[in-house]
């Protein structure tokens, strides 16, 4: 089993360009999550998919949009990037009791 | 506002020491709490989870919970330098989100 894979693992995008971040997992799990991690704030929930067919706002959901595709895909969209959205973004994927398994992640830089 | 609130550190012990690292959160109803290791430029890993009072021992690892307290704690016994990582403790908040410390720094030196 391969887990949470993402793509890509770097991106470099020029300030209003967009684009999208892939996420699947192969656990059979129901819910899906989007992090971003920047030094000094720790691991802040962007969107989250409790299952198939449903998503919710996190913490910091501003600028984003997300779509999941299938119990097994959830993807994140930046619409038109800015340099407060350089960061490294993490998909996770957890089952009923709440255990949560990260992706390798994505390295963002917008300039 | 939920919160789960680390030390930072870093926390220094020598090799073959314990290594206790410390979390406290402000939810009195959070039922889960999870222990996380990230080494630089690598995802969490989760390597503990405990749901009820008391210890639970994996290993080297010993998670500890004291709902009372609201405080949840992991020991590492005979610390190693590959265990150098940044320690992140997160707590079930409702639903099927978690909350997450800003993580406590160990180094182990040899």
């Amino acid at each position: 089993n391969a887990g949470v894979t993402q793509t890509p693992k770097f991106q470099v995008l020029k300030t209003g360009q967009s684009m999208t971040l892939q996420c699947a997992q192969d656990m059979n799990h129901n819910s899906m999550y989007w992090y971003r991690q920047d030094p000094g704030m720790g691991l802040r929930l962007i969107y989250y998919s409790a299952s198939e067919g449903t998503t919710d706002k996190g913490e910091v959901p501003n600028g984003y949009n997300v779509s999941r595709l299938n119990k097994r895909e959830f993807s994140l969209r930046l619409e038109s990037a800015a340099p407060s959205q350089t960061s490294v973004y993490f998909c996770a994927s957890s089952g009923d009791i709440y255990e949560q398994y990260f992706g390798p992640g994505t390295r963002l830089t917008v300039t | 506002q939920k919160e789960v609130e680390q030390n930072s550190g870093p926390l220094s012990v020598p090799e073959g020491a314990i290594a206790s690292l410390n979390c406290t959160y402000s939810d009195r109803g959070s039922q889960s709490f999870f222990w996380y290791r990230q080494y630089s430029g690598k995802s969490p890993e989760l390597i503990m989870s405990i749901y009820s009072n008391g210890d639970k021992e994996d290993g080297r690892f010993t998670a500890q919970l004291n709902k009372a307290s609201q405080y949840v704690s992991l020991l590492i016994r005979d610390s190693q330098p590959s265990d150098s990582a940044t320690y992140l403790c997160a707590v079930n908040s409702g639903y099927s989100t978690l909350t997450f410390g800003k993580g406590t720094m160990l180094l182990v030196s040899p």
